[in-house]
């Protein structure tokens, strides 16, 4: 089947704006989801959007959702050091399973 | 809130033998869990839903007699990997569906498995 296409690298420098793009591949899914992985652990639930809305803002995340295209992005503004991590987006099945990115591995340099 | 807590965070076995995870939901019920599997570098993999007080639900591929999933309260479940061989070491993460509108899963902080 088709997989939820992220990019794998993403470097930045400390206090720029990192955006994280995902291609996910239901369109019928509901919600979509940012998670955050730092090395060693399980995930942190950044944000979610509702298919009907096309960009959420919560402090510093905007996630930007583009239904026609399948496309979900993140933005990080006035990224720092404690962001760096593996950046996941999912999207749910209709069995309401989690389907996962291939993850983004954000790196801030200082 | 929506804390979810593993145990333990790593155990290294020897070949042959079984290992037990738990995954607790420690300020909410779950009347469903998720087991997934994470190679280095790589995205996570379901293996399992976890039902409170019926047979887990296994995705294609995953043995389940290999991987003994137990739900037996609304807080609390647990993988059992049996006759554990090197190629199951991983890292063995649980998520919990606090049933809320939205489907949102809380997970657990992993535990990291290697078998010598």
């Amino acid at each position: 089947g088709e997989d939820v296409e992220q990019s794998l690298f993403l470097s930045v420098r400390e206090g720029d704006s990192s955006v994280i793009n995902c291609t996910y591949t239901d369109s019928s899914s509901t919600y979509l989801y940012w998670y955050k992985q730092e090395p060693g652990a399980g995930l942190q639930l950044l944000t979610y959007i509702f298919s009907n809305m096309d960009m959420k803002q919560d402090q510093r995340l905007t996630v930007l959702l583009n239904k026609k295209d399948k496309h979900l992005s993140l933005r990080i503004a006035d990224t720092q050091t404690g962001d760096s991590a593996i950046y996941f987006c999912a999207e749910i099945s209709g069995t309401y399973k989690y389907i996962f990115g291939t993850g983004t591995r954000l790196k801030v340099l200082a | 809130g929506a804390v979810v807590s593993q145990h333990p965070s790593w155990v290294i076995c020897k070949s042959g033998t079984s290992v037990k995870i738990e995954c607790r939901s420690l300020d909410f019920q779950a009347t469903t869990m998720f087991w997934y599997r994470q190679f280095p570098k790589q995205s996570l993999m379901l293996m399992a839903t976890s039902n409170e007080g019926s047979k887990a639900t296994y995705e294609q591929g995953v043995e389940k007699d290999k991987f003994l999933i137990n739900h037996a309260s609304l807080t609390l479940s647990t993988l059992t990997v049996t006759s554990a061989h090197p190629e199951d070491s991983s890292f063995y993460i649980c998520s919990a569906d606090q049933k809320t509108d939205s489907y949102e899963q809380y997970f657990g902080p992993g535990t990291r498995l290697t078998v010598t």
